[in-house]
């Protein structure tokens, strides 16, 4: 089992609906991270929060908007997404930015786009 | 910029023997870390070994051992008496903070490592 709990495991949506991807953790990280992971493709780094505020936007489209309600947890809202978007989502958490912590990622949900 | 670079694609090797990874790094930090991640099919990636770029000492973890050399920017890492639980994909990564961009990590484009029974 992972320390970092990602929920939903799986989910299928359509272009027009909205949904939200959560994820938690409960080993006292100030650092959670989003990425996205295609098939054969090594992570990429969507956002950086940093005591729950963000530090880093990758230049991700604002049909991803990311949402830290406390150190604990994150959120990444889904809205009008197009059929490229479907991917794993994987969200990490480390200590501190800055420290040489190694990040802990979640089992990611595996999202598709009608 | 940074950059991260796993030569070998894709290795199959028969279960107990051992497996080599490459990786090679770029850089211009004078401070940074390395890492070797596994992503099994689960999807979840598992931290493995860390180094950072003032310890070039070389060690041996279980199954696991590392060959870290700043003078030609590889970390290598070798699994000996590989078994069929190892097969998964395997990330290189480095790590480097800057005030600008904080703490990112750059993957190389990972290696998948097969072990046949």
């Amino acid at each position: 089992d992972t320390e970092v709990t990602q929920t939903p495991k799986h989910l299928v949506m359509g272009m027009t609906n909205k949904k939200s991807l959560k994820c938690e953790q409960h080993m006292g990280h100030r650092a959670m991270y989003w990425y996205k992971q295609k098939a054969k493709k090594p992570p990429e780094l969507m956002f950086v929060y940093s005591y729950e505020k963000l530090s880093i936007n990758e230049s991700v489209p604002s049909r991803f908007s990311p949402e830290c309600p406390n150190s604990s947890l994150l959120n990444l809202h889904l809205h009008a997404l197009q059929p490229e978007d479907s991917a794993l989502y994987l969200c990490a958490s480390s200590h501190l930015q800055g420290s040489n912590q190694p990040q802990h990622f979640g089992d990611g949900t595996r999202l598709s786009i009608l | 910029a940074q950059k991260v670079t796993q030569a070998q694609t894709e290795i199959s090797v028969v279960e107990k023997e051992d497996v080599t990874l490459d990786c090679v790094y770029e850089t211009r930090d004078t401070t940074y870390y390395l890492f070797w991640y596994k992503q099994p099919p689960s999807g979840e990636l598992v931290f493995l070994i860390r180094r950072n770029s003032f310890d070039e000492q070389n060690e041996i973890s279980g199954r696991y051992s590392w060959n870290f050399q700043k003078s030609t920017s590889s970390f290598n890492f070798t699994i000996t008496a590989s078994q069929v639980v190892d097969s998964a994909v395997y990330f290189c990564a480095l790590s480097a903070y800057s005030k600008a961009a904080g703490n990112k990590l750059t993957f190389g484009g990972g290696t998948r490592v097969l072990v046949k029974p």
